[in-house]
């Protein structure tokens, strides 16, 4: 079975730019999560799917932030404009139960942005 | 205050020595419990999860958690080099279906 797959594993841009990260759940999880680490500081939720409806994007910084999942499948999330602060490794995760239980999350290997 | 609490580290140990990894955090209304291995330039891996007080094992890990106190911990039995990495704890309302709150993470060395 694949693991999450995220797309790029790096990307550098200049401030001000556009950068669209992309994220594959595993197949047949309903679950994807956005996570941030920037350095030195703990991993973040950012925010929650549930199929292609947001659960949970309170973690989401400000509106320069936009994430979608379109047919419930993979994900996307836009800076735009990025700024400086945007810098650091973006995780994505994907479970599949839905409500009640446990429930484990599956970690991709990360993009990691440089906003210069 | 910060939400899940770790020592960042490192930690240094012996290889065949007992690893004790700490964490406590802070909403009481936290319900799941998680550890997650990071090696360098990797994704988190799960390695274990906890949802009730008391220790809970899986092979060479025994995860301990304790509501009353708000704490929580990993032992790692017979440490190995290959146990060398970031351990980080993280906690969730309920179940593992909603956001996770993590820990700084805590760097092991386990010293051949």
């Amino acid at each position: 079975e694949a693991g999450v797959t995220q797309f790029p594993s790096h990307s550098v841009i200049e401030k001000g730019q556009t950068v669209t990260l992309r994220c594959d759940p595993i197949s047949g999880h309903d679950n994807l999560y956005w996570y941030r680490r920037v350095m030195g500081k703990e991993i973040k939720f950012l925010l929650h799917f549930v199929k292609e409806s947001k659960q949970d994007e309170s973690g989401m910084p400000n509106n320069r932030f936009l994430a979608e999942r379109t047919g419930g499948t993979y994900s996307t999330l836009k800076v735009q404009p990025a700024e400086l602060e945007d810098s650091g490794v973006y995780f994505c995760a994907s479970s599949q139960e839905v409500g009640g239980g446990t429930d484990t999350q599956y970690f991709g290997p990360g993009t990691r942005l440089t906003v210069l | 205050q910060k939400e899940v609490e770790q020592n960042s580290g490192p930690l240094s140990v012996p290889e065949g020595a007992i690893a004790s990894l700490n964490c406590t955090y802070s909403d009481r209304g936290s319900q799941s419990f998680f550890w997650y291995r990071q090696y360098s330039g990797k994704s988190p891996e799960l390695i274990m999860s906890i949802y009730s007080n008391g220790d809970k094992e899986d092979g060479r890990f025994t995860a301990q958690l304790n509501k009353a106190s708000q704490y929580v911990s990993l032992l790692i039995r017979d440490s190995q080099p290959s146990d060398s990495a970031t351990y980080l704890c993280a906690a969730g309302p309920s179940g593992g279906y909603q956001k996770v709150t993590f820990g700084i993470g805590t760097k092991l060395q386990v010293i051949p």
